[in-house]
């Protein structure tokens, strides 16, 4: 079953604009992952947030996790053509030393030239 | 990019034959694993490796077999497939067990 909830399923926003997507989860985790796809490849490691971190940025990327919340969000900044894509989050739980990702659905972003 | 390979890239097959899909890496990463990707559910985990001979249970592993005989080669077994294999697979893998993975470019197979 699936632990991340994006959200929204899909969006559509305009080059320049800021994109903001949503995931969330259901139990403790120790991380949580964003990962991009592009249509017909496999899928491409964004950042990564830990328990214990609120806040991440790469490049245009920023992150947030509120685990009392159980919610992260990911923030694209003057989003662009090529940044049409599915987004996924996924988290790491605390099941031991083969603690493995758990994908939500995704959430398709398409950006308008 | 991380080096990843998987073949073959496509496959059309007749239900009840066995198929095997092969994950090669260069990385020299101890964990491997094999997802399918369907509409409507993501990707979901069928087996994972954390070493050489070492692998274990998905959340949907039922009709599909794995072996790793060596780090750089994970193959999965549908040993005889049926229409609801229909999928694209991907394998990933990882360097460490909380870290991110690394995903090759995927197998789009279709079980007639």
């Amino acid at each position: 079953s699936q632990q991340g909830e994006e959200d929204p399923q899909a969006l559509s926003i305009q080059e320049g604009e800021n994109a903001t997507m949503n995931c969330s989860y259901k139990t403790s985790i120790n991380n949580l992952q964003w990962y991009r796809q592009n249509s017909g490849r496999g899928l491409v490691h964004l950042i990564l947030i830990r328990s214990n971190e609120r806040e991440k940025h790469s490049g245009r990327l920023r992150v947030t996790l509120d685990t009392s919340k159980k919610s992260s969000s990911l923030l694209i900044t003057a989003s662009r053509a090529a940044d049409t894509a599915s987004y996924f989050c996924a988290t790491v739980g605390y099941t031991g030393a083969n603690s493995k990702l758990t994908f939500g659905k995704g959430i398709t972003l398409s950006v308008r030239p | 990019d991380a080096g990843i390979t998987q073949s073959p890239r496509h496959k059309v097959t007749e239900t009840g034959t066995p198929v095997t899909l092969r994950c090669h890496q260069t990385e020299n990463h101890r964990y491997m694993y094999w997802y399918r990707q369907d509409p409507g559910h993501g990707l979901r985990l069928i087996h994972y490796s954390y070493g050489v001979k070492d692998t274990d249970k998905g959340e949907v592993s039922d009709g599909y077999s794995v072996s790793r005989s060596k780090t750089e080669d994970f193959l999965l077994t549908l040993e005889s497939a049926t229409s609801s294999q229909t999928s694209v697979y991907f394998c990933a893998i990882r360097a460490i067990f909380v870290g991110p993975q690394h995903f090759g470019d995927g197998t789009r197979l279709s079980i007639l």
